[in-house]
């Protein structure tokens, strides 16, 4: 089955420093990746849909500048937190769907980011 | 807009009681309805997805049913190992941004 693998799992860095989440498709092509963002007990947030080869585009709310996405290859989406705050704090998490054939999306395995 | 609500928002049953999920959904031409399933501080895992009204799908304790308006997830004789968070998603029209809902929160009590 499709597998995205998500790195990394767990990651503490300062206020003021920026962290970059990878998502790649293991056995397959994706032209749009999706990045959440998930509050405790709560659902996903849509925070930008990743389109390989241009611009992402973001949900109303997300700032672009705060949220850098780049989608480099057809396997490879990133999700850069710049300038993180203690607010930033939070579950992310992405997802894609190969370009052939039908079925859901898969999920990566979730960051869990904390900002000190 | 799509909506997707989810009922109950949590579920406590005792193993082997058997119980189901609901998912009501307003969309504009449903390309398809997604059911996952995700464990705390993980990312959700894939269960099924329907397609039209009076498709069924099983998997194990697990059958996902779907009307033209709403979704169900039955699970029969649950065990403590099904609890988990259950949610349900839209994906309609010309769009392939999936709605999500809130989720249902099932425990499971030995």
């Amino acid at each position: 089955g499709a597998v995205v693998s998500q790195h990394p799992s767990r990651v503490i860095c300062k206020s003021g420093t920026s962290v970059k989440i990878e998502c790649r498709s293991l056995d397959f092509q994706a032209t749009t990746m999706f990045w959440y963002r998930q509050f405790p007990k709560q659902s996903l947030m849509l925070m930008a849909t990743s389109n390989e080869g241009s611009k992402a585009t973001y949900e109303q709310g997300v700032e672009k500048d705060k949220f850098l996405i780049n989608h480099a290859s057809l396997t490879l989406s990133t999700l850069t937190v710049t300038s993180a705050h203690p607010e930033d704090s939070s579950f992310y998490i992405c997802s894609a769907r190969p370009i052939l054939g039908g079925g859901g999306y898969t999920f990566g395995s979730g960051t869990r980011l904390t900002v000190v | 807009e799509d909506q997707v609500t989810q009922s109950p928002e949590a579920l406590r049953l005792q193993e082997g009681e058997s119980s189901s999920l609901n998912c009501s959904y307003t969309v504009s031409g449903l390309r398809g309805l997604f059911w996952y399933r995700q464990d705390p501080g993980k990312g959700p895992e894939f269960l099924f997805t329907l397609y039209s009204a009076g498709e069924e799908k099983e998997k194990e304790r697990l059958k996902a049913t779907l009307t033209k308006k709403e979704s169900f997830l039955h699970i029969t004789a649950p065990k403590p190992e099904d609890s988990a968070t259950y949610l349900c998603a839209v994906e309609s029209g010309g769009s392939y941004i999936p709605t999500f809902g809130r989720g249902t929160s099932l425990i499971v009590h030995p």
